[in-house]
């Protein structure tokens, strides 16, 4: 099966931009989705496809995609955004199968 | 819009098969436009998807998993169901139950997820 490779962590100071960045052979072929996860809930989808946000989903959360590379961004960082943060997408190696990024730790200092 | 739950026993002994299901409110689970699927996530670790099912029954497995996972749907009582079989310790984590969309990409997007529930393996 493929891998998604995400930075462990990623610090941002507060009201800056960041980027979270998740590498992998299959997003040369499949859109990436990206998830928020925040201490004792479920993940939240925060971006997909090319760059899409889910109702709700602040605008300052955006997506882009470059040849085996997917980020998000987060321009503009609150401190509510400090989470862990999840990239995943379809994988190349299986009919339907799914692969997840192994998460990044924002921290909004 | 649709809402998922999970439900299910909170420990399992070692070598026993973990079961559990997840209820869908809010819309079909016979609609050919979701694939309903398990995730999970060791404590302190990542999510890992074990696997997914289309209403037509039709299933698709973790290979790490897939000598031990059975997905099935029941769609007269809008659930479909996970069962782990074998487990041990390295089987503890949150389990959550979540949706996607059918399409290329798609079917790797959840959204939304259920709130998860804690399965330990212990005897």
């Amino acid at each position: 099966s493929s891998e998604l490779t995400q930075d462990p962590a990623v610090s941002v100071a507060l009201g800056q931009t960041v980027r979270i960045t998740c590498l992998g052979d299959s997003l040369r072929t499949y859109y990436a989705g990206w998830y928020q996860q925040k201490p004792g809930q479920a993940p939240v989808l925060v971006i997909y496809g090319k760059n899409n946000r889910p109702s709700g989903i602040p605008d300052r959360f955006s997506g882009s995609s470059s040849g085996d590379t997917a980020s998000l961004t987060i321009t503009g960082a609150q401190a509510e955004d400090e989470a862990d943060y999840y990239c995943n997408s379809r994988d190349i190696s299986g009919d339907h199968l799914v692969v997840f990024g192994g998460g990044t730790k924002l921290t909004v200092l | 819009q649709l809402q998922l739950q999970e439900s299910g026993p909170g420990l399992v002994k070692p070598s026993e098969t973990l079961s559990l299901t997840c209820t869908v409110s809010g819309g079909s689970i016979s609609s050919s436009s979701y694939y309903w699927g398990w995730i999970r996530q060791p404590p302190r670790k990542g999510l890992e998807w074990i696997g997914s099912i289309y209403y037509s029954g039709s299933t698709y497995y973790n290979p790490s998993l897939k000598s031990r996972v059975t997905i099935s749907v029941d769609t007269s009582k809008s659930l479909f169901s996970l069962k782990l079989s074998s487990v041990t310790a390295a089987d503890t984590a949150v389990y959550y139950c979540a949706v996607s969309v059918a399409g290329s990409s798609e079917v790797a997007w959840f959204d939304p997820w259920g709130q998860g529930t804690l399965v330990t393996v212990s005897s």
